[in-house]
């Protein structure tokens, strides 16, 4: 089964709302990181997180990580139309860092 | 654009025919990699190189075939494919030896196996 799995699948939300994403993984690991894919093209990386690390923060984006529940969340902080896309979490396990493995992601829609 | 650059961005090929797909990388990076995505999948990781290292995700079947001339360029060649293989393929690049672990992509390949 898959590392990573995020939480929801689909999220709808307004425009200036939150939009809060979780991801799910079972094995240790060395990093997790967030990236975004808009419709049909390449995934952009958002944010990384190491595992002796707790939360952090980039502009909207807000990661918490909890190796203790081998979860993490992305929280987007007044969201945009923009932001609509695809998100994914992806972990880099411990002694094969570089090696990601994707979940299936959550699509986010911000309407205005 | 994240400097990862990949050609053609879309391909139509029927089961006998023989093509390629290509992928430059002007990030000084030392790691690329293949990766394919279907309709409500996971990203399928295919093939790493790195370091001249090639590491392959055994259920890749034998019709994939990649080549990394350097450091800055890999290949997928395709031939006799299925229809099942139709997804976008991306490439990424990454900078190995570092603590920098993130993943640069390029827009993809979409192709459609007819």
């Amino acid at each position: 089964s898959q590392q990573g799995e995020e939480d929801p699948q689909a999220l709808s939300i307004q425009e200036g709302e939150n939009a809060t994403m979780n991801c799910s993984y079972k094995t240790s690991i060395n990093n997790l990181q967030w990236y975004r894919q808009n419709s049909g093209r390449g995934l952009v990386h958002l944010i990384l997180i190491r595992s002796n690390e707790r939360e952090k923060h980039s502009g909207r984006l807000r990661v918490t990580l909890d190796t203790s529940k081998k979860s993490s969340s992305l929280l987007i902080t007044a969201s945009r139309a923009a932001d609509t896309a695809s998100y994914f979490c992806a972990t880099g396990l411990s002694g094969s860092a570089r090696q990601l493995t994707f979940g299936s992601g959550t699509q986010l829609t911000v309407l205005p | 654009e994240t400097g990862v650059t990949q050609t053609p961005r879309h391909l139509v090929m029927g089961m006998t025919n023989k093509k390629s797909l290509k992928c430059e990388q002007h990030l000084g990076h030392n790691a690329m990699y293949w990766y394919k995505q279907s309709a409500k999948k996971p990203l399928e990781l295919m093939f790493v190189y790195s370091l001249e290292e090639r590491v392959e995700n055994n259920s890749v079947p034998s019709r994939f075939s990649p080549e990394c001339p350097n450091s800055s360029h890999l290949f997928l060649h395709l031939h006799t494919l299925q229809p099942e293989d139709s997804a976008l393929y991306l490439c990424a690049s990454s900078q190995y030896g570092t603590s920098s672990y993130e993943q640069y992509f390029g827009p993809g390949t979409r192709l459609t196996v007819t």
